[in-house]
């Protein structure tokens, strides 16, 4: 069974200050994709990244990275210089390949984020 | 209007009232999501409609009835609700059913059943 982990409940920094959140995942599957989702306090869960299980290469967006670690089946997010916008709950999520669960995207509890000012 | 739409954003309704929620996906995808989300609990998976066929139904009580007329809308009907049942419900598309596609979510529907 697929499983992921985000053992920060909640973290809150200051704005500028550098932040990562961190997720853990179990799959017995070679084939699988990592996901983060932002949720901000409208409700809306909005899609950040994707990432298939043969690429391990680093992402960069803006102020966003990723660190994805097979080895330690970790898929961590990164925000600097952060700002008061960012604060949000963040989602990690996995989904195995079809052949096996289909489109089931299973998700960690969250991490609350508050960037204060 | 662009994206995943739903309706109400807010809905507060007796235990023996019925109504319906509403999604509607504007992105040309074939499968669509109904979730729910509780304080203190991650996403919990209700259906899965692909094609507008149900595909998934993960021993989510009869008192809610989905309805996919086709592949752009997504219903789900309440009735009979219990205290309980008052969460968000987000509703959400993906080009396919398949693990490799991202969903995306509309706004939700924050229910409160009293």
């Amino acid at each position: 069974a697929q499983k992921v982990t985000q053992a920060q409940t909640e973290i809150s920094v200051v704005e500028k200050e550098d932040v990562t959140l961190d997720c853990v995942y179990e799959t017995r599957d070679t084939t699988y994709y990592l996901f983060w989702y932002k949720q901000p306090p409208s409700g809306e869960l909005v899609f950040l990244i994707r990432r298939n299980s043969f690429d391990e290469q680093n992402e960069i967006s803006g102020r966003y990275s990723w660190n994805f670690q097979k080895s330690t089946s970790s898929f961590n997010f990164t925000i600097t210089a952060s700002q008061v916008v960012d604060s949000a709950v963040y989602f990690c999520a996995l989904s195995e390949a079809w052949e096996t669960s289909g489109s089931r995207l299973t998700f960690g509890e969250g991490t609350q984020l508050t960037v204060n000012p | 209007e662009t994206g995943v739409t739903q309706t109400p954003r807010h809905l507060v309704m007796g235990m023996t009232n019925k109504k319906s929620l509403k999604c509607e996906q504007h992105l040309g995808h074939n499968a669509m999501y109904w979730y729910k989300q509780s304080a203190k609990k991650p996403l919990e998976l209700m259906f899965v409609y692909s094609l507008e066929e149900r595909v998934e139904n993960n021993s989510v009580p009869s008192r809610f009835s989905p309805e996919c007329p086709n592949s752009s809308h997504l219903f789900l009907h309440l009735h009979t609700l219990q205290p309980e049942d008052s969460a968000l419900y987000l509703c959400a598309s993906s080009q396919d059913r398949r693990g490799a596609y991202e969903q995306y979510f509309g706004p939700g529907t924050r229910l409160t059943v009293t």
